[in-house]
């Protein structure tokens, strides 16, 4: 079965600064999505960034950022000038169609001011 | 756009009572899927509706269970509830079934079993 694991139970940051929140997964699947989503006290999940596993180029949406390393099954998210709304938890996902989206168990992000 | 619609927002349920949670998806999208969120557990999938046909199903007792209607809105049913199954019950929706950009989650139904 697949797996997620998300390493960082919580993570902190000053505001501005750059944060890199880690997940690796296991499956022996090659074609798969990758995908981290944003769950802030409202409790909607958010889709931050998506990543095709077959494309080698690292996704980026302005300041969200990922590193995948497919050979090591690692896609870290990186966060660029950390604003104070950014804070929330962040879960790490996989799907290889057609079964379900994995998730990570989380990351809680706390912005400094 | 209207986004996902979860209803209700909060519930209580006493244990032994049986619950239906109701999700309306973003017009258009006719895949719905439910995930089960606890502190402990994470989240969990619960399962997969793609026009009125379940097509997948998470390791649940048979307690849970969903339909899907004709205008994908989905609704999911437990019954006899335990106090385990308190939790954010979240609702989410996409085109497809193995559509490659994600869900769109819905802000969850919090059910409390007293």
């Amino acid at each position: 079965a697949q797996t997620v694991t998300q390493s960082q139970p919580e993570m902190s940051v000053q505001e501005a600064e750059t944060v890199t929140l880690s997940c690796t997964y296991d499956t022996s699947e090659s074609d798969y999505y990758l995908f981290w989503y944003k769950q802030p006290p409202s409790r909607q999940m958010i889709l931050v960034i998506r990543q095709e596993a077959y494309k080698q180029q690292n996704a980026t949406e302005n300041r969200f950022s990922v590193n995948f390393q497919k050979a090591a099954k690692s896609f870290s998210l990186k966060i660029s000038d950390s604003q104070l709304g950014d804070a929330a938890m962040y879960f790490c996902a996989y799907r290889s169609p057609p079964q379900k989206l994995v998730f990570g168990q989380g990351t809680r992000l706390t912005i400094n001011p | 756009k209207a986004g996902v619609t979860q209803t209700p927002r909060y519930l209580i349920k006493t244990r032994g009572q049986q619950v239906t949670l109701s999700c309306s998806p973003i017009s258009g999208h006719r895949s719905v899927s439910w995930y089960q969120q606890t502190p402990g557990q994470g989240l969990q999938f619960l399962f997969e509706y793609f026009s009125e046909t379940q097509r997948n199903k998470g390791n649940f007792p048979g307690r849970f269970s969903g339909r899907q209607f004709s205008n994908s809105r989905s609704e999911m049913n437990v019954s006899t509830l335990e106090l385990g199954d308190s939790a954010l019950y979240l609702c989410a929706s996409s085109q497809q079934p193995d559509s490659p950009y994600g869900y769109t989650f819905g802000s969850g139904t919090r059910l409390t079993v007293v």
